[in-house]
């Protein structure tokens, strides 16, 4: 149980045309969905939080304008890239929790974006 | 916010031997403490977790103690086998406010386990 896919796998595209990334809860309902992105040899970085139904709440930093986040139900997030720039390419990984509590969260495969 | 340390960037043990990655927490109100070990190109995958009522947990080969005064806590893997290399992740999160579930990770370990 407890399975989050995420589609793409691996995306390449050009400068300044937007790439979208789902998220799914395969077999539970995600109240909470968190995405990350992961540069080369570094951690995690938390970019936002997102509750089904109500707008993301984004860390510092990270441009809300840039990084579009949907929640439209209890199994799927997206993230659109907007304008995506060569800086941009990374790994990103979503995670969804059941509860939104301090509990585990369940981490998606992740998404190579590359930017050319 | 939380900030999360980890120590060591890199870890080389042999075969059999024990390794012990160390991580300090800024929060004192964050109460969940999991572990990552991540794949090149892979998901982090939860190896064992510790919530702040508890002061050690263990898992076959696989442990985490917590000390909450010094908010410090450690992952000990014994018997290291070649298939344990992997970067580990500690992170921790706290309930309540905005920061309800969210993550804080530390910077990384990248462990070795020679054959």
């Amino acid at each position: 149980g407890a399975v989050v896919s995420q589609h793409p796998s691996r995306v390449i595209c050009k400068s300044g045309t937007s790439v979208k990334i789902e998220c799914r809860s395969l077999d539970f309902q995600a109240t909470t969905m968190f995405w990350y992105r992961q540069f080369p040899k570094q951690s995690l970085m938390l970019m936002a939080t997102s509750n089904e139904g109500s707008k993301a709440t984004y860390e510092q930093g990270v441009e809300k304008d840039k990084f579009l986040i949907n929640h439209a139900s209890l199994t799927l997030s997206t993230l659109t890239v907007t304008s995506a720039h060569p800086e941009d390419s990374s790994f990103y990984i979503c995670s969804a929790s059941a509860s939104g509590g301090p509990y585990e969260q369940y981490f998606g495969p992740g998404t190579r974006l590359t930017v050319t | 916010g939380e900030n999360v340390e980890q120590h060591p960037s890199t870890l080389s043990v042999q075969e059999g031997d024990s390794a012990v990655i160390k991580c300090t927490y800024s929060d004192s109100a964050s109460n969940y403490f999991p572990w990552y070990k991540q794949e090149l190109g892979k998901r982090p995958q939860l190896i064992i977790d510790i919530r702040s009522n508890v002061g050690e947990k263990k898992d076959q080969r696989i442990a985490v103690t917590l000390n909450k005064t010094a908010k410090h806590f450690s992952l000990h893997i014994t018997e290291t086998q070649p298939e344990d290399s992997a970067v580990y992740f500690c992170a921790a999160s706290r309930a309540g406010g905005t920061s309800y579930g969210k993550l804080t990770f530390g910077q990384g370990t990248i462990l070795t386990v020679h054959p």
